[in-house]
């Protein structure tokens, strides 16, 4: 069964504007990574963050870990309409191999 | 990161037969998996292709059907066994690097299974 979930499930803004999507996980975690996938293509990596942190950027990015809530968001700031894309939440888990699973994604619009 | 190539990139097969897709990797790394994303789904991990030894299999996915080699640290197959329509789905190879624990995945192979 799927160890995240994501909302919202699908999101439409307009460009220039900043995304937010949220990621919930039930287990404890090693880290969280998030991806991009564009059109069912391959799975870009943007970003990951350990369980000791708290909040990571990466150019227009920002990720936040709350691991007391086990929750994270992704932020996407100034969006472009080569933002659209659906984007996965993935949780590293401690035990065994620290395999990732996968929430649903949110599937993110962006309106020129 | 890590180079992932995958082959073919896509495929039509006829229910029956089997497929086996082929992931190489640009650089030696520990660890490989295989994913299927079903169509309108995520991600599910279907195993860890060990070098060296038998791959590790997830609850519901079995040898019989997903026969897995991993001869070397940067190759890998994945053979899609008696294929049916609910085979239809991208299968994607991933790799983690060492130390900072990033997980990359390659372009994906996508199946339709008539």
């Amino acid at each position: 069964s799927q160890q995240g979930e994501e909302d919202p499930q699908a999101l439409s803004i307009q460009e220039g504007e900043n995304a937010t999507m949220n990621c919930s996980y039930k287990t404890s975690i090693n880290n969280l990574q998030w991806y991009r996938q564009n059109s069912g293509r391959g799975l870009v990596h943007l970003i990951l963050i350990r369980s000791n942190e708290r909040e990571k950027h990466s150019g227009r990015l920002r990720v936040t870990l709350d691991t007391s809530k086990k929750s994270s968001s992704l932020l996407i700031t100034a969006s472009r309409a080569a933002d659209t894309a659906s984007y996965f939440c993935a949780t590293a888990l401690i035990q065994g191999a620290q395999k990732l699973v996968f929430g649903q994604g949110t599937r993110l619009t962006i309106n020129p | 990161s890590a180079v992932i190539s995958q082959k073919p990139s896509r495929d039509i097969c006829q229910r029956g037969t089997s497929l086996t897709i082929q992931c190489q990797v640009d650089s030696q790394v520990t660890m490989m998996f295989w994913y299927r994303q079903q169509p309108g789904q995520s991600l599910t991990l279907i195993a860890t292709a060990n070098q060296g030894s038998e791959a590790t299999y997830e609850s519901g996915f079995v040898i019989d059907k997903f026969p897995i080699s991993r001869p070397n640290l940067t190759f890998s197959t994945l053979t899609v066994s008696n294929m049916s329509p609910e085979d239809s789905s991208i299968y994607l190879c991933s790799v983690r690097t060492g130390g900072t624990g990033e997980q990359f995945f390659g372009p994906g192979t996508r199946l339709t299974v008539l």
